[in-house]
């Protein structure tokens, strides 16, 4: 079980706005930058976003971050058909169960 | 062109040691963590541990503390991860990941099965 909170499920129709949130606590959201990463079926995870709200070069501004106190979320603006993957949030944790931790991600389909 | 590269599918029995490799190119490998992540068949991401090839310094998760053990080379640019007394949940890919986890490998499927 993570110590970070997702919905196991988002979805909506091409050209919809989505979000996905993760809730943390003091230790790991409320203390560090937030990153998320999306994984398309049968491939390795890439990074969409970094400390909190920044995009990786290519990654297209459809996409956006947030973090307010203990919790974080990923919009996914503009809907389109090759944005159904999983989507995890991740950050350090300065307890002692692991230093870096993931969410249990977000399955988001496009209708 | 930064390329992480890991080393091929394996299988192994219950009890033994299966050792990872990832080797990068494209920018200076001390300059970056190197973290390692599992995927268990149909689940999500777990963050196992990381090296920093810079100083050898390591920190791996509560979960896998005593089984792991991640280390690097710098006169070949790679890392390694090495886990032992595997068990069948132990089934699962591997990735390495470097630094902001920017940049991943493409995995390494560990089959635990006797």
């Amino acid at each position: 079980q993570s110590v970070l909170t997702q919905p196991p499920s988002a979805s909506g129709t091409p050209g919809q706005r989505v979000t996905i949130s993760c809730s943390g606590s003091s230790s790991n959201i409320g203390s560090n930058y937030v990153y998320w990463y999306q994984q398309l079926p049968g491939t390795a995870p890439k990074l969409l976003i970094y400390r909190n709200n920044q995009r990786p070069s290519g990654v297209p501004d459809r996409f956006s971050g947030s973090k307010s106190g203990t919790s974080a979320s990923l919009a996914i603006s503009g809907l389109r058909s090759e944005d159904e993957a999983d989507y995890y949030c991740a950050t350090w944790d300065d307890s002692l169960s692991g230093p870096y931790v993931f969410g249990a991600g977000t399955k988001v389909t496009v209708l | 062109e930064v390329q992480v590269v890991q080393s091929g599918a394996e299988v192994k029995k219950p009890g033994a040691t299966v050792k990872i490799s990832c080797k990068v190119s494209g920018y200076t490998f001390t300059d970056f963590f190197m973290h390692w992540v599992q995927q268990a068949p149909g689940k999500g991401l777990e963050w196992v541990g990381l090296v920093d090839p810079e100083d050898d310094e390591t920190i791996y998760a509560e979960k896998f503390q005593g089984r792991v053990t991640i280390t690097a080379d710098t006169s070949t640019d790679t890392a390694y991860m090495e886990l032992s007394s595997l068990r069948y949940g132990d089934t699962a890919v591997y990735y390495c990941a470097r630094g902001a986890l920017d940049y991943w490998g493409q995995g390494t499927l560990v089959t635990v099965s006797s």
